[in-house]
């Protein structure tokens, strides 16, 4: 069953706490993404990793940073929560990045920074 | 982002009815993905077009990179299909990434 999955689905944090996501793709794809969405802006890429130890800046990177150790895994850390950082985190991944591949999304956190 | 627009913003339609999303882009794109986000907030991938037309039940896409711009058909309109659309052009800026546009609320009336 080809699927992204992430934990956890509802997060609460307060301010100046560290925060970790966490995805994992049983499809063995080489890319995975990190993506927030904020009402009416859509989703923006915060980072792209094109396999393990291979990570990108995305459009939106100031605040987080990511760990890729396995191909299958790729994190998302908050180092200092701010409440701005608020959101909807969406992980992605892909067979590849640089060939037509389809994108397959997690089914998002919910991250509440108070 | 700027470089994706999505119409409309927002859209109505009665069961059985149909309509066309549009994305227009304002510079190359390689690819094309249309998503639908659910009630539930997943993202469902409907289609990836490099060019050309597909077509999947009552949905229908076409990309066109010469003009630059994609469309989603939806005929025949079903409760079920209310959601957001968005579209995704994937762009060399380098690297290839995908760029999002903000999304079409569609909401169908029974």
């Amino acid at each position: 069953d080809m699927k992204v999955t992430q934990m956890p689905r509802y997060l609460i944090k307060r301010m100046g706490e560290n925060v970790l996501l966490e995805c994992g793709q049983d499809m063995s794809h080489e890319t995975m993404y990190w993506y927030r969405q904020d009402p009416g802006l859509g989703l923006q890429l915060i980072y792209i990793s094109y396999d393990v130890d291979s990570n990108s800046e995305g459009d939106i990177p100031k605040g987080y940073r990511v760990s890729r150790k396995k191909r299958e895994h790729f994190s998302l850390i908050l180092d200092s929560a701010k409440t701005n950082q608020t959101s909807v985190y969406f992980c992605a991944s892909s067979l590849f990045a640089f060939s037509n591949e389809r994108l397959f999304f997690g089914h998002g956190t919910k991250l509440s920074v108070l | 982002g700027d470089q994706v627009e999505q119409s409309p913003s927002a859209l109505s339609l009665h069961e059985g009815t149909g309509s066309a999303l549009r994305c227009n882009f304002t510079t190359t794109m390689r690819a094309v993905q249309w998503f639908q986000q659910n009630s539930r907030g997943s993202l469902i991938n409907l289609f990836y077009l490099a060019s050309g037309t597909k077509e999947n039940g009552r949905l229908k896409s076409t990309f066109n990179s010469k003009e630059s711009y994609s469309t989603l058909h939806i005929r025949d309109a079903q409760l079920e299909d209310s959601g957001t659309y968005f579209c995704a052009a994937e762009i060399n800026t380098g690297n290839y990434k995908y760029v999002f546009g903000a999304g079409t609320r569609l909401k169908v009336i029974a």
